[in-house]
């Protein structure tokens, strides 16, 4: 059982460029999210799901892009990058209701 | 709007020493309470939680009761080892699905 696959782990980008990272779950679960985790701020919602074809925006939306056509993936896009957008990047998946939320290993992304 | 306040850091501790970390919480309805540990270069996983009023999470010798009257939910271990540093963060999460976390407390502990 993979869990929560996310890729790349590491990308470096130029500013202006875009780029998707990826997520991928095989455990069936309906809810998916995006965060980002910078020094000293937590956790923040960037965009979540709770089923295919279904996403709505978090906490800090902006420059970000997501859709969710398979249970499975929900790509994270940014349309042109930004060094505010340097941070890294957690895809988050969990059934439905107040449920425990199982994480994917990280994507740290660079802008230059 | 929810919210989750925990204890600023970072900690920094000998080991065997008694672990608290402080975790309060405001939210509409009754959420469910976590406590989640990161390692260096990991993402998140679940240490423990509570769904309900007065249950208490406990997983590797951390424990956590769930404090409706005070809106709490403090971290607690006995005798910390080297192996328990890392970023412990805080979080509720909803019936609607709706997640929460603090802004995390990194703990070191010395040998």
């Amino acid at each position: 059982n993979a869990g929560v696959t996310q890729t790349p782990k590491f990308q470096v980008l130029k500013t202006g460029q875009s780029m998707t990272l990826q997520c991928a779950q095989d455990m069936n679960h309906e809810y998916m999210s995006w965060y980002r985790q910078d020094p000293g701020m937590g956790l923040r919602l960037i965009h979540y799901s709770v089923g295919a074809g279904i996403t709505d925006q978090g906490e800090v939306p902006n420059g970000y892009n997501v859709s969710r056509s398979t249970t499975e993936d929900f790509p994270l896009r940014l349309l042109s990058a930004a060094p505010s957008q340097t941070s890294v990047y957690f895809c988050a998946s969990a059934t439905t209701g107040a449920n425990v939320l199982t994480f994917g290993a990280g994507s740290r992304l660079t802008v230059l | 709007g929810d919210s989750v306040t925990q204890m600023e850091g970072p900690v920094t501790l000998s080991e065997e020493a008694f672990l608290t970390i402080n975790c309060t919480y405001t939210a509409t309805g009754y959420p469910s309470l976590f406590w989640y540990v990161q390692y260096p270069g990991e993402g998140l996983q679940l240490l423990l939680k509570a769904t309900k009023a007065d249950d208490k999470g406990s997983n590797k010798g951390f424990e956590a009761t769930y404090r409706k009257e005070t809106t709490s939910f403090h971290l607690e271990k006995g005798s910390v080892q080297v192996s328990d540093s890392a970023v412990y963060f805080c979080a509720l999460r909803t019936n609607a699905g709706k997640s929460t976390f603090g802004d995390g407390t990194t703990l070191t502990v010395k040998p």
